[in-house]
């Protein structure tokens, strides 16, 4: 059965201080891994989607890389508005499964 | 562009009552839309696929009866919560792929679904 793993659950960083979150998958025929970040009472927003090992993407502050085991989100000397939920997601034939998430706060 | 609409945004009924959800793809067409419910602190959990023109696919687990699915147009998937009891209030998110040049599926804004 398809599982999707995302660690830390909780992460607070001050604002500046790097660090990167996890996602851990097992899936049969991986077709695309994606991450989203979502704000409290609202739909995730489409950050990025990798599809191959070795594949990085890049977006401000934001980087995601996939191995053929996990992902990683790096995030660059974030800022209090990065504070959300980052949601990984994969997909294999049809829909997508996501993670619990990473509830990510920056302080100020 | 590539925008999903849901509506309404929050919505409060009374047990017993039907409750109707919509999700529209603005800019776009969407053979397939995916619906989702998200409990407070969790993770979205897809509950079906909804397919233009046919019957939508259910996730074991959820009561097509109480989840009615009606995919009418490519630009529109509609979610009715029948016979609404306090257990059913969640958050109810919609997506959409745009298409494959896309890269990735949008969301919805969801709904607030609390029922009394």
């Amino acid at each position: 059965e398809d599982q999707v793993t995302q660690s830390p659950e909780a992460l607070r960083l001050q604002e500046g201080e790097s660090s990167s979150l996890n996602c851990s998958y097992t899936v049969s025929g991986l077709r695309g891994l994606f991450w989203y970040r979502q704000d409290p009472g609202k739909g995730p927003e489409f950050l990025f989607t990798l599809y191959s090992a070795g594949e990085e993407k890049e977006k401000e502050r934001l980087k995601a890389t996939l191995t053929k085991k996990e992902s990683f989100l790096h995030i660059t000397a974030p800022k209090p508005e990065d504070s959300a939920t980052y949601l990984c997601a994969v997909q294999a034939f049809g829909d997508m499964r996501f993670g619990a998430g990473t509830r990510l706060t920056v302080k100020p | 562009g590539a925008v999903v609409s849901q509506h309404p945004s929050w919505v409060i009924c009374k047990s017993g009552t039907s409750v109707k959800i919509e999700c529209r793809s603005l800019d776009f067409q969407a053979t397939t839309m995916f619906w989702y419910r998200q409990f407070p602190k969790q993770s979205l959990m897809l509950m079906a696929t909804s397919n233009e023109g046919s019957k939508a696919t259910y996730e074991q687990g959820v009561e097509k009866d109480k989840f009615l699915i009606n995919h009418a147009s490519l630009t529109l998937s509609t979610l009715t919560v029948t016979s609404a009891h306090p257990e059913d209030s969640s958050f109810y998110i919609c997506s959409a792929s745009p298409g494959a040049l896309w890269g990735g599926y949008t969301f919805g804004s969801g709904t607030r679904l609390t029922v009394v």
